[in-house]
């Protein structure tokens, strides 16, 4: 298994306050993506990363930022959580082209509740 | 835009039996990558197959074997003597090359086996 965790496994959090996810991997893959996961809907991409301090939109981003200082790690922030926002967060790592072969790695995931 | 469309919301089969999830997408892209993902109840993604879309023949991997109909779009999995422990939610999923390596999810097929 690729060696990528998430922290915390499972969160509940009160509307309105701050809430950190952090995705931590081991391989050195240089793509990293925050994914959301609601039933209905498959998982959504958030934000991802491309390299460290490059990140970009995804289709859900509205409410969301992310951060990546060190190869790494990948941080999600929810700077103010709503109750739309209560979801399963799934982070995910790819080295194409490095391997030469398209794969994305996922984590085992983070189940947020906001009260 | 890039689409992927799952129309069997819910499927069921005898164990030992085949069954086939659908899968349509859209893309305007030449070079691309589809795949299948399993979540079992653990939640962990699990990538199922993988089909290069300038390949020409369809993916297998042991009772797991794809049909990729480029010109309709299309790219089903056949399972082969189902499983108990195939139940899961299977997701197809599409990446095209040389953009943000950005996969577009499926809204998935809850696949039971029964015994």
């Amino acid at each position: 298994d690729a060696g990528i965790t998430q922290s915390p496994r499972h969160k509940v959090t009160e509307t309105g306050t701050p809430v950190t996810l952090r995705c931590h991997q081991t391989e050195n893959h240089r793509y990293m993506y925050w994914y959301r996961q609601d039933p209905g809907h498959g998982l959504r991409l958030i934000h991802y990363s491309y390299g460290v301090k490059d990140t970009d939109k995804g289709e859900v981003s509205d409410g969301y930022s992310v951060s990546r200082s060190k190869t790494e790690d990948f941080l999600l922030t929810l700077e103010s959580a709503t109750s739309s926002q209560t979801s399963v967060y799934f982070c995910a790592i790819s080295d194409y082209p490095g391997t030469g072969i398209y794969e994305q790695y996922f984590g085992p995931g983070t189940r947020l509740t906001v009260t | 835009a890039q689409t992927v469309t799952q129309s069997q919301p819910e499927m069921s089969v005898q164990e030992a039996e085949t069954v086939t999830l659908s899968c349509t997408y859209d893309t305007s892209e030449s070079n691309y990558y589809l795949f299948w993902y399993k979540q079992p109840p653990s939640r962990q993604m699990i990538l199922v197959i993988r089909q290069e879309a300038y390949k020409q023949q369809n993916a297998t991997e042991n009772r797991f074997s794809v049909n990729f109909q480029k010109a309709a779009k299309s790219f089903s999995l056949k399972i082969s003597d189902s499983q108990l422990g195939d139940t899961a939610m299977y997701f197809c999923a599409l990446v095209s090359q040389g953009g943000s390596e950005k996969l577009v999810f499926g809204k998935g097929t809850k696949l039971t086996v029964n015994p």
